[in-house]
C-alpha cells in the first residue's frame, strides 16, 4: 500500500493561531483528500485537492478556515487558520489511485491538532 | 448526498465467534464498497473492498457481501481473534471519487 507521512504528527496551538499540515506520498496520485476525525467519532471530508486546480471543499468548510495547496502530484497542505477550541481534532490526508488501484484511498498516520 | 448508516454501533463477540457487521447506503450511483479498520490512535486501513459487480469477495477470514438492490452491504469476520478489536468503518464511494463514512462499529472480541 501507499507510504504516506505527514508532519507534524501533533501540535498544541494557541487561540487565533494557525497550523498548516503537511501531507507526502511516495508515488504521483492523482487526488488528494483531506478529513477530520474528531475524538470517538468518524471521518468527515474537508476537501479534495487537485493539482492544478483549486481544491473543492464539502459543505460546511470553507477556504478561508481551511486553505489548501497541492503543488505537485505527491504533495499537499492543509492550514486551518484561526484556530479555536472547537478545532481540537486529528487531520488526516489520504490519496487516491495509488498504484493504479482506482477508487481506493489510502490515509497517512493523521496529525493530532490541539488548541488552547 | 450520500447517507450512511451503520449496524451495529457495538459488537462484543467472544474469540472464535463471527461477527458480522451491516452497512446500509442510500446514492444508487455509489459504485466502491470498502471496509477500513482503525485500531486507537493509527490511520484507518483498508481491509477489504467489493465493486458493483460483484456480490460477495473473501480474503481469508474476511468477507464482504454486497446487495446493490437493496443497497446494503457486510462485513463477515470468522473466527475472531482479539487482534480483531478495533472499529470498523464502511465508506461507499461513488463516481466522483469520494467516499462517505459510517459512524463507525467498536468490535471488541474477547478472548
Amino acid at each position: 500500500s501507499a507510504v504516506i507521512s505527514q508532519k507534524p504528527s501533533r501540535d498544541i496551538c494557541q487561540r487565533g493561531t494557525s497550523l498548516t499540515i503537511q501531507c507526502q506520498v511516495d508515488s504521483q496520485v492523482t487526488m488528494m483528500f483531506w478529513y477530520r476525525q474528531q475524538p470517538g467519532q468518524s471521518l468527515t471530508l474537508i476537501a479534495t485537492a487537485n493539482q492544478g486546480s483549486e481544491a473543492t471543499y464539502e459543505s460546511g468548510f470553507v477556504i478561508d478556515k481551511f486553505p489548501i495547496s497541492r503543488p505537485n502530484l505527491t504533495f499537499s497542505t492543509l492550514t486551518v487558520s484561526n484556530l479555536s477550541p472547537e478545532d481540537s481534532s486529528i487531520y488526516l490526508c489520504s490519496v487516491e489511485n495509488y498504484g493504479g488501484r482506482k477508487d481506493t484511498q489510502y490515509f497517512g498516520p493523521g496529525t493530532r491538532l490541539t488548541v488552547l | 448526498g450520500e447517507n450512511v448508516e451503520q449496524h451495529p454501533s457495538t459488537l462484543s463477540v467472544q474469540e472464535g465467534d463471527s461477527a458480522v457487521i451491516k452497512c446500509t447506503y442510500s446514492d444508487s450511483a455509489s459504485n466502491y464498497f470498502p471496509w477500513y479498520k482503525q485500531e486507537l490512535g493509527k490511520r484507518p486501513q483498508l481491509i477489504i473492498d467489493i465493486r458493483s459487480n460483484v456480490g460477495e469477495k473473501k480474503d481469508q477470514r474476511i468477507a464482504v457481501t454486497l446487495n446493490k438492490t437493496a443497497k446494503h452491504f457486510s462485513l463477515h469476520i470468522t473466527e475472531t481473534q482479539p487482534e480483531d478489536s478495533a472499529v470498523y468503518f464502511c465508506a461507499p464511494g461513488g463516481s466522483n471519487y469520494k467516499l462517505t463514512f459510517g459512524k463507525g462499529t467498536l468490535l471488541t472480541v474477547n478472548p
